[in-house]
């Protein structure tokens, strides 16, 4: 998994509590990047950073913020958890801005019930 | 409309046959398609990327693009039973810009039986 790892790998909260899901990358890549996946949608972007303190909304941000204070390390946060946003999600790292060569995690299936 | 369609399969093949998965996609500006697979509850694995028009060849594996068209395809020779899994086609560029945000197709669930 091209040195990702996501914390934790499961979890199970109840509706309305704070989650926070973690991605941490040994490549050094200055791209990351949140999406999730639902049966019938694929992979949607959440939220992506483009370096430490840089991030930007991606397709399906509402109910999400995110943070990057290090360049290994990106933070997803679902600030009140719906059964919405009940999914799995992904991390990916890119050493480019430009789409190619993106690696991906290996998720965190999160159940909100 | 989406802007990349996929057509989710199931796909089912013989072992050896040739496996033809495609993407159709609206935004004209898109300049990176991917291919990625994806096995059950594992994350999408890059198998190729190609830039612009044109095809692009990796043991078993071909990608093609038709930007004319905007339709893409991904050719599996000699299918084999691990080959089993979701391919996933993905697409940046354009008005993305430099961010290398992807935009997904739904994914082709593929089973190769022996």
């Amino acid at each position: 998994d091209a040195g990702i790892t996501q914390s934790p790998r499961h979890k199970v909260t109840e509706t309305g509590t704070p989650v926070t899901l973690r991605c941490h990358q040994t490549e050094n890549h200055r791209y990351m990047y949140w999406y999730r996946q639902d049966p019938g949608h694929g992979l949607r972007l959440i939220h992506y950073s483009y370096g430490v303190k840089d991030t930007d909304k991606g397709e399906v941000s509402d109910g999400y913020s995110v943070s990057r204070s290090k360049t290994e390390d990106f933070l997803l946060t679902l600030e009140s958890a719906t059964s919405s946003q009940t999914s799995v999600y992904f991390c990916a790292i890119s050493e480019s801005g430009q789409g190619r060569e993106q690696y991906f995690g290996p998720g965190t299936r999160l159940t909100v019930t | 409309q989406k802007e990349v369609e996929q057509d989710p399969g199931p796909l089912s093949v013989p072992e050896g046959a040739i496996v033809s998965l495609n993407c159709t996609y609206s935004n004209s500006a898109f300049q990176y398609f991917m291919w990625y697979r994806q096995y059950s509850r594992k994350g999408p694995e890059l198998l190729m990327y190609t830039y612009s028009s044109g095809n692009k060849e990796d043991g078993r594996f071909t990608a093609q693009v038709d930007k004319s068209s905007k339709y893409i395809s991904l050719f599996i020779r000699d299918s084999q039973p691990s080959d089993s899994a979701t391919y996933l086609c993905a697409m940046s560029g354009g008005a993305s810009g430099n961010t290398g945000k992807l935009i997904f197709g739904q994914g082709t669930t593929l089973q190769v039986k022996p």
